[in-house]
């Protein structure tokens, strides 16, 4: 899988819980990305990173936060789980053509 | 907000026919990709197609892209069993957007 792997692969938490998932890579792309994907919604942009310590908004960051200490590892974090939050979460990377490789995913059940 | 659309959102065919999905997406776009997903799975990248060109193929794999009416079509030749999965059509949008915008996907079941 494109030398990402994602942690972990599945999720039990509550409401209100702090919950973080890691992505890590071990292709030395500087772009990195989290997305949730949910029925009837696809799959959408909730942060994304373009190098150590550069990260952005997506279209649904509200609720998610993020960081990039190296250049490997992405994690996102659920400051308050909220079940709203139920979802598959996948991270990707970027090659230079913006060809887009994904995780495995994490299954996160908030309840 | 999506920006492609993929037509149908759900297909059935039998093994050995042919499958064509289309994507219709809203702005302007440096490329076009087509990515797959086999269930629990993550998202497989297929093949992309640049603003500058018409159509392309990869294996069974053919897209056209037409920019003037915003669309996009793949098509899987003879289609086996193991095609079946889900497929999204994916916009980088032009000015070397950081970003790709992923409709909601179709769901193409390939019957032995």
């Amino acid at each position: 899988d494109a030398g990402i792997t994602q942690s972990p692969r599945h999720k039990v938490t509550e409401t209100g819980t702090p919950v973080t998932l890691r992505c890590h890579q071990t292709e030395n792309h500087r772009y990195m990305y989290w997305y949730r994907q949910d029925p009837g919604h696809g799959l959408r942009l909730i942060h994304y990173s373009y190098g150590v310590k550069d990260t952005d908004k997506g279209e649904v960051s509200d609720g998610y936060s993020v960081s990039r200490s190296k250049t490997e590892d992405f994690l996102l974090t659920l400051e308050s789980a909220t079940s709203s939050q139920t979802s598959v979460y996948f991270c990707a990377i970027r090659d230079g053509v913006n060809e887009q490789f994904f995780g495995p995913g994490t299954r996160l059940t908030v309840l | 907000s999506q920006q492609g659309e993929e037509d149908p959102q759900a297909l059935s065919i039998q093994e050995g026919e042919n499958a064509t999905m289309n994507c219709s997406y809203k702005t302007s776009i440096n490329n076009l990709q087509w990515y797959r997903q086999n269930s629990g799975r993550g998202l497989v990248h297929l093949i992309l197609i640049r603003s500058n060109e018409r159509e392309k193929h990869s294996g069974r794999l053919r897209v056209t892209l037409d920019t003037s009416k915003k669309s996009s079509s793949l098509l899987i030749t003879a289609s086996r069993a193991a095609d079946t999965a889900s497929y999204f059509c994916a916009t980088e949008g032009s000015g070397g957007s950081e970003k790709l915008v992923f409709g909601k996907g179709m769901k193409l079941t390939v019957n032995p």
